[in-house]
């Protein structure tokens, strides 16, 4: 079963815009971490910001913030004031904390951002 | 450069052949990673590692496939009998040893990726 749910394929913001990218997730574990990495057009992958269940606080890493909404199992990453260097393809991820999966990141299809000038 | 490092960084193969991909870790993380992402994709996991111990072998991951970690340090993935639908990157990844069982950071650095091709 899927366990992460990105459900917008692509998206157009214009620069110095604020982009909102949906991440829905699946699990029945108390405790899990969730992530979001960007993946430019050169490949590599490239972590941004992280939040954990119990953390009480939305994440925020510069000019990346995660909205956290626990009971709607919902984690959209908030790009503020975009540049043409966020243009890159975006992944949410989650890490489950439980015997049998101790460790294993699951990762969504991802979401094409492209930046406009 | 102490980032995860990862060789080739393609193979074009014929199919039936095998191949093996390496992965040198960062080298302070006891977790390595495999995943393969098809184009368009996210990255599905593949295997994970626990220093020299394979911890979770994913259930889509064919007798084809194995990958071992002899001295908890690098990791090889050899592919045999390749086909066509093998065609993917293989990316490697490492993370930071934890310190129990509550949510960290812990987050995954990823490798540049094998990409391999299988005519």
């Amino acid at each position: 079963a899927q366990k992460i749910t990105q459900t917008q394929p692509g998206m157009f913001v214009q620069e110095k815009e604020a982009v909102t990218l949906d991440c829905t997730y699946d699990t029945s574990d108390p405790s899990y971490g969730l992530f979001w990495y960007k993946q430019p057009s050169s490949g590599e992958m490239i972590f941004l910001i992280y939040q954990g269940s119990y953390d009480q606080q939305n994440a925020t890493e510069g000019r990346y913030s995660l909205n956290f909404q626990k009971a709607r199992k919902s984690a959209n990453l908030v790009i503020s004031a975009s540049q043409l260097g966020d243009s890159a393809m975006y992944f949410c991820a989650m890490r489950e904390i439980r015997t049998d999966s101790w460790g294993k990141f699951q990762f969504g299809a991802g979401t094409q951002v492209v930046v406009t000038p | 450069d102490t980032g995860v490092s990862q060789d080739p960084r393609h193979k074009i193969t014929k199919r039936g052949q095998n191949v093996t991909f390496r992965c040198d870790p960062i080298s302070e993380h006891n977790r390595l990673y495999w995943y393969r992402q098809t184009l368009g994709q996210g990255p599905e996991f593949l295997t994970y590692f626990q220093n020299e111990a394979q911890l979770e072998k994913s259930r889509l991951l064919s007798d084809r496939f194995s990958a071992e970690r002899p001295k908890g340090s690098f990791s090889t993935l050899e592919i045999q009998r390749t086909e066509q639908g093998d065609s993917a990157m293989y990316l490697c990844a490492s993370s930071s040893p934890e310190g129990g069982r509550t949510p960290s950071s812990g987050e995954l650095f990823f490798g540049e990726g094998s990409r391999l091709t299988v005519l």
